[in-house]
């Protein structure tokens, strides 16, 4: 049973550019997170998606960051224009459901990003 | 609204023992413990759901005081595959989904 999958694994934009991760939960899971991740520090929430809905997406800047699961396909979180602030790991995480044992978040390998 | 995690950073010989702790001020759901090594992604050690629930996986253990908002990672007879940072996720009692993560804790075990 194949883990939560994120490709591509490293990404270099230049500023301006745009930036798209991807995200294939793992099998069975219908729930999607994204977290971001600075250099020595912590996970901070972005967005919680169900398929073809976006649940929570208090964690996400106003501007320029998107997000979206479509009923068919990988969960994909898209950041336009790209500012050197940016650059951080992205993680993706998945659950079976949001109750109980149900609420276990897997995560993915992550995708880091360099703005250059 | 983000947990407390202490201590910031530990080292221990390998076979020594550590605790972990991670405290909140907001009512809690769950509490989720993970180890994250350099470069890698957080790795699942195991979830908290009830108040005073303990539970445990090989040499890691952990307790959930669900009235003081209050979780415990033990760590027993510590192996060099111990070593990583620690996090606490913490999901709120208000029906949000989301985890809140701590600041981690840091552990080295040395030989």
């Amino acid at each position: 049973n194949a883990g939560v999958m994120q490709n591509p694994r490293h990404l270099v934009r230049r500023r301006g550019q745009e930036a798209r991760l991807r995200c294939s939960p793992m099998k069975g899971h219908s729930h999607v997170y994204w977290y971001r991740q600075l250099p020595e520090e912590g996970l901070k929430f972005m967005v919680y998606l169900q398929k073809e809905n976006i649940i929570d997406e208090s964690g996400m800047p106003k501007e320029r960051f998107s997000a979206e699961f479509p009923k068919e396909g990988p969960s994909i979180l898209r950041i336009q224009q790209v500012v050197r602030g940016d650059s951080a790991a992205y993680f993706c995480a998945s659950s079976p459901g949001t109750s109980g044992k149900g609420n276990e978040q897997f995560f993915g390998p992550g995708t880091r990003l360099t703005v250059l | 609204q983000q947990p407390v995690q202490s201590p910031q950073a530990v080292i221990l010989r390998e076979g020594e023992d550590a605790v972990i702790n991670c405290s909140s001020s907001k009512a809690l759901y769950s509490v989720h413990w993970y180890r994250q090594k350099h470069g890698e992604a957080p790795v699942f050690l195991m979830i908290l759901l009830k108040g005073g629930e303990q539970k445990g996986h090989e040499k890691i253990s952990a307790s959930f005081n669900e009235k003081k908002q209050q979780s415990s990672l033990y760590l027993t007879a510590s192996q060099l595959s111990y070593s990583g940072t620690y996090f606490c996720g913490t999901r709120l009692a208000d029906s949000s989904y989301k985890l809140i993560f701590g600041s981690g804790t840091r552990l080295l075990v040395r030989p």
